[in-house]
This record gives C-alpha cells, sequence and structure tokens, in this order.
C-alpha cells in the first residue's frame, strides 16, 4: 500500500517569513496530493490539492509543487501569518479510494 | 449548507463497553470514510461505503470494530468490548465526486477508554 512520509514535524518560523513542509509518496500509481490544515479540536479543512498531472499549483499565499519522478510534493507558505499556525497534513491518493496521510507538521510562527 | 456532522463530540467509555458513532454526511455525498486519529498523528483509514455498500474495510483494526450505512446515508461506526488502545478521535468524511477529491470532514467524536 502507499506510505507518506512528511517532514518537518515540527516547524518554527518568524511572522513574515516563508514556510516549506515537504512529503514523499511510495506509490508510483498515486495520482491525487491534498494539504490539510487541522487546528486543536477541530476537523481537518482542505487548503490546495494537486493532481498528478500538474507541477504546481498556487492560491494566494499558498503553493504546492509536484516532482512525480522523486514521488515528493511540498507546500509552500508565503507571508506567514500567525493564523497559519496549526498542524499541516500532507495526503495521497494511490490506486485504492482513501487517502494515506503524513504524520502532520506543526506549524508555530513566531510573533 | 451544512458540512458533515458527527456525534457524540466527545465519549467516555469504561473499557469493555460498547461505543456507537454517528456519522451525518453532506447531503447526496456517495462515499463516506472512516479515519482514526491517535494524539499527534495523522488520520488513518478505517473503512470506505459508497452508498450503502462497503467497498472497503481493510483499515479496521479487529473484529470489535463494525462499521455500516444501510440506506446510503448516515453511518454507525461501532466499537464492541472497547479497550484502552481504542482511545483516538474517529473522523468521519464525504465526498460527491466519483473520484473522491477533496473529502470534507466532520469535527471528529473523541473517544477515551478508561
Amino acid at each position: 500500500g502507499e506510505n507518506v512520509e512528511q517532514h518537518p514535524s515540527t516547524l518554527s518560523v518568524q511572522e513574515g517569513d516563508s514556510a516549506v513542509i515537504k512529503c514523499t509518496y511510495s506509490d508510483s500509481a498515486s495520482n491525487y496530493f491534498p494539504w490539510y490544515k487541522q487546528e486543536l479540536g477541530k476537523r481537518p479543512q482542505l487548503i490546495i490539492d494537486i493532481r498528478s498531472n500538474v507541477g504546481e499549483k498556487k492560491d494566494q499565499r499558498i503553493a504546492v509543487t509536484l516532482n512525480k519522478t522523486a514521488k515528493h510534493f511540498s507546500l509552500h507558505i508565503t507571508e506567514t501569518q500567525p493564523e497559519d499556525s496549526a498542524v499541516y497534513f500532507c495526503a495521497a491518493r494511490g490506486g485504492a479510494d482513501g487517502l494515506t496521510f503524513g504524520k502532520g507538521t506543526h506549524l508555530i510562527i513566531q510573533p | 449548507g451544512a458540512g458533515v456532522s458527527q456525534s457524540p463530540r466527545y465519549k467516555v467509555a469504561k473499557r469493555g463497553q460498547d461505543v456507537a458513532l454517528r456519522c451525518d454526511p453532506i447531503s447526496g455525498h456517495v462515499s463516506l470514510f472512516w479515519y482514526q486519529q491517535a494524539l499527534g498523528q495523522g488520520p488513518e483509514f478505517l473503512t470506505y461505503f459508497q452508498n450503502e455498500a462497503q467497498l472497503d474495510k481493510s483499515g479496521l483494526p479487529s473484529d470489535r470494530f463494525f462499521a455500516e450505512r444501510p440506506e446510503g446515508s448516515v453511518s454507525t461506526l461501532k466499537i464492541q468490548r472497547t479497550q484502552q488502545e481504542d482511545s483516538a478521535v474517529y473522523l468521519c468524511a464525504s465526498s460527491n465526486r466519483r473520484d473522491n477529491s477533496p473529502l470534507h470532514f466532520g469535527n471528529g467524536t473523541r473517544l477515551t477508554v478508561t
């Protein structure tokens, strides 16, 4: 089955700086890669996703890049703000219908 | 419109008790998933329904776990003879797309087994 590795587990950045979170996946058949943001005690919320036929996607301060050859994808957040503080999960969907999630990155925005 | 609704929000059970967790997906969503999220971890797949059919239950950790969706809408996850290792947040997600992307999650049920 699919295996998703996520790094780092904790990331602390100064407000206004950029944050990058990286994930790798094992199943070359995976074709859909969403990123979820989860605040304490709340539901995971989709922030951006990318499909395997696209190399990069942007939505305001958030971007995701995908390298199918290397089987890795990354989340980039620019001009970080205090409300960006949360746990971020990457996920991949392979041959099966469900998503396989990474273990999460706790992003801390320092004022 | 309403999102995915789960109840109860919190459940405390004594070891050995049975529990039932409910999920109301977004109206009209064909696909429904259950995930288990342990503290500090990512969600882990439990089971998947398309309408009333349970297409994948490979993630259920033991035969104490059972899920159903008899009318293709509301789903119930039942855990029999709860154990301490069952303590986790149980998340339900639904999708209206054939390729199940994206998934919309509920707030989850936090189960604590004492």
